[in-house]
């Protein structure tokens, strides 16, 4: 089994719906990341936690809210789709206890917003 | 401010050619590097990590050096094959932060 996990795979929606993205470690690691990409952009962080009641914004979190509901469990919300947030998103892990913050991927969900 | 680019942004060999990523960062005071591989729709992978007193990490056909004072990183990659071919990300995490920023990555294809 994959150690990050993320549902759902792939999801259209329209504009001005309420979409929740899910992401789920086995990695015991306390640091969980989301991401978005863009094409020709990379990965922009949208928000991190370090645990369960440390939450931070990233570079892009206006429009999206998040909740760690538990070490292993991390959401993503968008509040209120829009068109510009069709993206790939990633959620991402990290530990210093592990090969110094390396960091670990789930398969990511590809989200259009019509 | 951290920035992190990756030239070329495509590249097209023949199988069985040795070939080299570039990757450069504008703040030498990282933490670590790390390469990693995405194929088309899928998650990142990663390939390599190199901490910030490391000068390179091996690990099969692949060598990645990492150059602090010219800000500079490469991936080798020997005798590349048809499965090498996705798109290839560097990610500096700076010292005493926490935010890792990625360039927008290299689209190696190789031809059979």
């Amino acid at each position: 089994d994959a150690d990050v996990t993320q549902t759902p795979r792939n999801r259209i929606t329209k504009t001005g719906k309420r979409i929740m993205l899910e992401c789920s470690q086995t990695k015991g690691h306390d640091r969980m990341y989301w991401y978005r990409q863009d094409p020709g952009l990379g990965l922009r962080l949208i928000y991190y936690s370090f645990d369960v009641k440390d939450i931070n914004k990233g570079e892009i979190s206006d429009g999206y809210s998040v909740s760690r509901q538990a070490q292993a469990k991390f959401s993503l919300s968008l509040e209120s789709a829009i068109p510009n947030q069709t993206a790939l998103y990633f959620c991402a892990t990290s530990d210093p206890r592990d090969r110094a913050y390396e960091q670990y991927f789930g398969p990511g969900t590809r989200l259009t917003v019509t | 401010k951290q920035e992190v680019t990756q030239i070329p942004a495509a590249l097209s060999v023949p199988e069985g050619e040795n070939l080299v990523l570039n990757c450069s960062f504008t703040d030498s005071a990282i933490y670590n590097l790390q390469w990693f591989r995405q194929d088309p729709g899928k998650g990142l992978t990663s390939l390599l990590l190199i901490q910030s007193s490391q000068r390179e990490q091996t690990s099969g056909r692949l060598n990645a050096s990492l150059d602090k004072s010219s800000g500079r990183s490469t991936l080798y990659i020997a005798a590349s094959q048809p499965g090498d071919s996705a798109t290839y990300l560097c990610a500096v995490r700076r010292t005493g932060g926490f935010k890792t920023i990625f360039g927008a990555g290299t689209r190696l294809f190789v031809k059979a």
